[in-house]
């Protein structure tokens, strides 16, 4: 069964630093997500990306975060200068169209620890 | 704007059944979707309901009142592996076709 994948699981890095996180959504789908959640608090949106570009994006995603999907297969999100409070567990999801029963598959998130 | 709300946490017996309720205000309905999540991992898909009424699917079943703002997941023949978060969330068809998620149901099954 396709499958969004997600990679590293795990990051650790220092405040300051630059962070690539990467998936590869499944292959026929159409919109691209970005969620965050932070230990024990909800999954918060951060961006959405359809047709090569961003179609919305919340307040947290502000000027140090960035997406791409630089050849057809891959989505990243940057993070340019990391903070203590970006600590958290990332979710990329893709879905395959706007209408119908056209739920978020997520992949399995990459960890992020700001030290 | 988007609001969504589920009581924080819940628990129940093995066998049992529980209703988890939703209720939500948006400004560009296109779905409401039910999510589990165990701790440490990825939300999973569970139940999507777009019109009025129940949707059943084994022993989950999901509400739907468009009219109220209002929605329910249904466990029935709750077993302990359904220990986990429940998640309601509202696919906003003019907020990027995003997908808005409640803050959760924490839901504790004993034995």
């Amino acid at each position: 069964e396709p499958e969004v994948t997600q990679t590293p699981s795990h990051q650790v890095t220092q405040m300051g630093q630059e962070v690539i996180l990467r998936c590869v959504p499944i292959s026929n789908h159409l919109y691209f997500y970005w969620y965050r959640q932070i230990l024990g608090q909800k999954v918060e949106f951060l961006v959405s990306f359809y047709n090569n570009e961003i179609s919305e994006k919340s307040e947290i995603f502000d000027d140090q975060f960035s997406v791409e999907r630089p050849d057809g297969s891959n989505f990243t999100l940057k993070i340019r200068s990391t903070k203590l409070e970006d600590s958290a567990m990332y979710f990329c999801a893709s879905t395959p169209r706007d209408r119908g029963q056209t739920e978020a598959f997520f992949g399995q998130g990459t960890r992020l620890t700001v030290v | 704007g988007q609001n969504i709300d589920q009581p924080t946490e819940m628990t129940a017996t093995e066998g049992a059944i529980v209703q988890i309720n939703c209720t939500y205000q948006t400004s560009g309905f296109n779905g409401l979707f039910w999510y589990q999540q165990h701790a440490g991992e990825a939300p999973t898909f569970l139940s999507y309901n777009v019109l009025d009424g129940l949707e059943e699917k084994g022993r989950f079943s999901s509400f739907l009142s468009r009219s109220k703002g209002y929605s329910y997941l249904l466990l029935k023949e709750l077993q302990m592996k359904d220990s986990a978060s429940y998640l309601c969330a509202v696919r906003e068809m003019n907020y990027g076709q995003n997908f808005v998620f409640g803050p959760g149901t924490r839901l504790s099954v004993l034995p």
